[in-house]
């Protein structure tokens, strides 16, 4: 079975320096990866995915995300985190052969704090 | 595009009565739709898995009698919470699959947070 790790339940980060958020997944494959963010009492936003091809992949708002797959990774990078990005985020991963039917699987979240 | 809309936002009820949760996509056709469930702080729950046309798939421990799924057309399923008690009190995120876009890419609705008095 599949499942999506996110070590860091909550982080801090000033208003302008650099953002990472980790996320590792336990797949037999390549699984279709996704990260999503969450405002406080607000459904769940994509922020990027990535299905095949360059590794890095860019997002909205600013994030991008890299898929290494010999780390089993696909951690969320921001260069300047803006105050707005305070929110909960979620690492999310699916199954390349699910005919369509299938939920993804979603890790604990990190929730973000940024400091003025 | 692909908007998924729920309704109510919030609800209030009394312990015993049912709530009925809506779930639309509003400009597209869902062929399978999920409801999730989240508690404060934490990550979201699958519950069900709800296909149009046919019964939904329930996840282990989560009681079919009580969360009642209708999948009955291809933009709109409901979740009914039958005889809510306080424990039942959360919040529902339901998510639709548009197969017209990307594998496996969800839209998720806004939630509905339920509290049962």
């Amino acid at each position: 079975a599949q499942s999506v790790t996110q070590p860091d339940i909550h982080i801090t980060v000033s208003e302008g320096a650099s953002l990472e958020l980790r996320c590792n997944y336990s797949y037999g494959a390549t699984p279709y990866l996704f990260w999503y963010v969450q405002s406080p009492g607000q459904g769940l936003q994509l922020l990027l995915k990535y299905f095949s091809g360059d590794t890095l992949v860019q997002g909205i708002k600013g994030f991008e995300a890299e898929f290494k797959r010999s780390q089993s990774s696909f951690n969320l990078r921001k260069p300047s985190v803006h105050w707005s990005d305070a929110a909960e985020y979620f690492c999310a991963v699916g199954d390349p052969v699910d005919t369509g039917r299938r939920a993804l699987t979603f890790g604990s979240g990190t929730r973000l704090q940024v400091q003025p | 595009g692909a908007v998924v809309s729920q309704h109510p936002s919030r609800v209030i009820c009394k312990s015993g009565t049912s709530v009925k949760i809506e779930c639309r996509s509003l400009d597209f056709q869902a062929t399978t739709m999920f409801w999730y469930r989240q508690f404060p702080k934490q990550s979201l729950m699958l519950m069900a898995t709800s296909n149009e046309g046919s019964k939904a798939t329930y996840e282990q421990g989560v009681e079919k009698d009580k969360f009642l799924i209708n999948h009955a057309s291809l933009t709109l399923s409901t979740l009914t919470v039958t005889s809510a008690h306080p424990e039942d009190s959360s919040f529902y995120i339901c998510s639709a699959r548009d197969p017209q876009r990307g594998p496996q890419e969800q839209f998720f609705g806004p939630g509905t947070r339920l509290t049962v008095l």
